[in-house]
């Protein structure tokens, strides 16, 4: 079946400080992989999204390659800011519609 | 405004009475989908539903209905809740799947006593 595992949070960081979440995932077929990002008390929002093996998603300094030989999609980012204080999330849709989400990691960023 | 919107964002019930959390959205998405948040198990899929009249469950389906008789509304039921349904409820829709960007509402809170 389809699962998605991400490291266990939560993550406290200095500002400016290199950002990994570890995300691997199980899956049928080629999926696509996706980082959901929610801040707090607010919804989810797509940080980025790659569809085949080798692509590269990135957006507001993140980055993320989804790696077919390894299953997985981990989440960096070069310098951390206090506003990325969030939740995040590592997800995947795989063959069918359903959606499947990891636990979710927690960072908190002090200044 | 391009949005999701649910209601009620709020809620406390008791074991048993059946409610309806309501689900909108305005971008004219074919895909709409209800997920629920529970600490430590993140977001888990309990229905989804490709068009009009067409549902399907997802991880989490049991002791929740839902009806997609309009492409923009897509209700949660609940026929008969009971404690461990207390969760946050997240409605979602994309364009055209799951591949696609999902919008997210803000959340409804449930807490049944």
């Amino acid at each position: 079946g389809n699962s998605v595992t991400q490291m266990e949070g939560p993550v406290t960081l200095s500002e400016e400080a290199f950002l990994t979440i570890n995300c691997t995932y199980t899956a049928t077929g080629y999926p696509s992989l996706f980082w959901y990002v929610q801040y707090p008390g607010e919804g989810l929002q797509l940080l980025l999204k790659a569809t085949k093996a080798d692509d590269k998603g990135s957006n507001k300094g993140f980055e993320a390659t989804y790696r077919k030989e390894t299953t997985s999609f981990h989440l960096e980012k070069g310098s951390v800011q206090v506003s990325d204080s969030a939740v995040y999330f590592c997800a995947l849709s795989g063959v069918g519609n359903q959606f499947y989400f990891g636990t979710g990691t927690s960072l908190t960023v002090i200044p | 405004e391009a949005q999701v919107t649910q209601n009620p964002r709020y809620l406390i019930t008791v074991t048993g009475k059946k409610l309806t959390v309501t689900c909108s959205q305005n971008m004219n998405h074919e895909y709409m989908s209800w997920y629920r948040q529970d600490p430590g198990l993140g977001l888990r899929q309990i229905y989804y539903s490709m068009n009009v009249e067409v549902t399907d469950k997802g991880d989490v389906p049991e002791g929740y209905k839902v009806s997609r008789k309009e492409k923009r509304n897509f209700p949660l039921i609940l026929e008969s809740p009971s404690p461990n349904q207390t969760s946050l409820y997240f409605c979602a829709s994309s364009l055209s799947g799951p591949q696609e960007t999902q919008y997210f509402g803000p959340g409804t809170r449930l807490l049944v006593l």
